[in-house]
C-alpha cells in the first residue's frame, strides 16, 4: 500500500513563498500529483511529476525525488486566495491501482 | 471542455430511501472514479471504472452500487445508507486507463454533498 505524509497546517504571509512537503512510500510509483481544494469545493489539479526534478507552472512549482520518496509544492507571491488545502497524491501500479491515493492534505492559511 | 458534471449538488435522504448520484464527462476519458470525502479529510477511493468495466472496488459496503452505462456516464446507486455515510461524494475522470505517464491527471466534479438522516 501507500503511506503519504504531509504537514497538517501551515501559515504564511501574503507575498511570501511557502513550501509544502510530501513524503511517500509506494512500491509501484507512477506519478505524484498536487491538487488544491478550497473548502466545500472539488480538488483542482495543480501539477504532476513522474521524473526527478522541478516542474514550474506560473507561481506554482513542484519538485520530485523518487529515490527519497519526496516531493514539495512551492507557492510564490502568495495571494489571499491561495488559502486552501493542498493535497499530495500518488499513483501506484503494482497493486493494480490506476487511481490516485491522497495524503491527508495541508491546510494553508495566508495572512495579510 | 474539461468539466466533470455531478448531480445533484446536494442530497438529503432517509435510511430507507433509494437514490442515485450521477456523473458525466465528455472529455473522452476512459477511466472514471468515485471518491468519498469526509470533512477535513482527503478523498478516499471507492470505485474505479476502466473502459466501462469495474476494475477496483475498495471494499465498499454493498449499500453503494456503482454503474457505468457508457463511457461518459457514471452512477452511484444508494440504498439503506447509514448516517455515517454522510459525506461529499466526488466523481473524477482521467484519460485512458493505462499506465503511461502524463495520462493520469484526474479531473474532479464539484461533488454531491450527501446527508443521511
Amino acid at each position: 500500500g501507500q503511506n503519504i505524509d504531509q504537514p497538517t497546517e501551515m501559515t504564511a504571509t501574503e507575498g511570501a513563498i511557502v513550501q509544502i512537503n510530501c513524503t511517500y512510500q509506494t512500491s509501484g510509483f507512477n506519478g505524484l500529483f498536487w491538487y488544491q481544494q478550497h473548502a466545500g469545493e472539488a480538488p483542482t489539479f495543480l501539477s504532476y511529476n513522474v521524473l526527478d526534478g522541478l516542474e514550474e507552472k506560473g507561481r506554482f512549482s513542484s519538485f520530485l525525488s523518487r529515490s527519497k520518496g519526496y516531493s514539495y509544492l512551492l507557492l510564490k507571491e502568495l495571494q489571499m486566495k491561495d488559502s486552501a488545502s493542498y493535497l499530495c497524491a500518488v499513483r501506484d501500479l503494482d497493486t493494480g491501482r490506476r487511481a490516485l491515493t491522497f495524503g491527508s492534505g495541508t491546510r494553508l492559511q495566508v495572512q495579510p | 471542455d474539461t468539466e466533470v458534471t455531478q448531480t445533484p449538488k446536494h442530497l438529503v435522504m432517509g435510511m430507507t430511501n433509494k437514490k442515485s448520484l450521477k456523473c458525466e464527462q465528455h472529455m473522452g476519458h476512459r477511466a472514471m472514479y468515485w471518491y468519498k470525502q469526509k470533512a477535513k479529510k482527503p478523498p478516499e477511493l471507492m470505485f474505479v471504472y476502466s473502459y466501462e468495466k469495474l476494475s477496483i472496488n475498495e471494499s465498499v459496503p454493498s449499500r453503494f452500487s456503482p454503474e457505468c452505462p457508457n463511457s461518459s456516464l457514471l452512477n452511484l446507486h444508494l440504498h439503506a445508507l447509514q448516517p455515517e455515510d454522510s459525506a461529499l461524494y466526488l466523481c473524477a475522470s482521467s484519460r485512458g486507463g493505462g499506465e503511461g505517464p502524463g495520462n493520469t491527471e484526474a479531473f474532479f466534479g464539484q461533488g454531491t454533498r450527501l446527508t443521511v438522516v
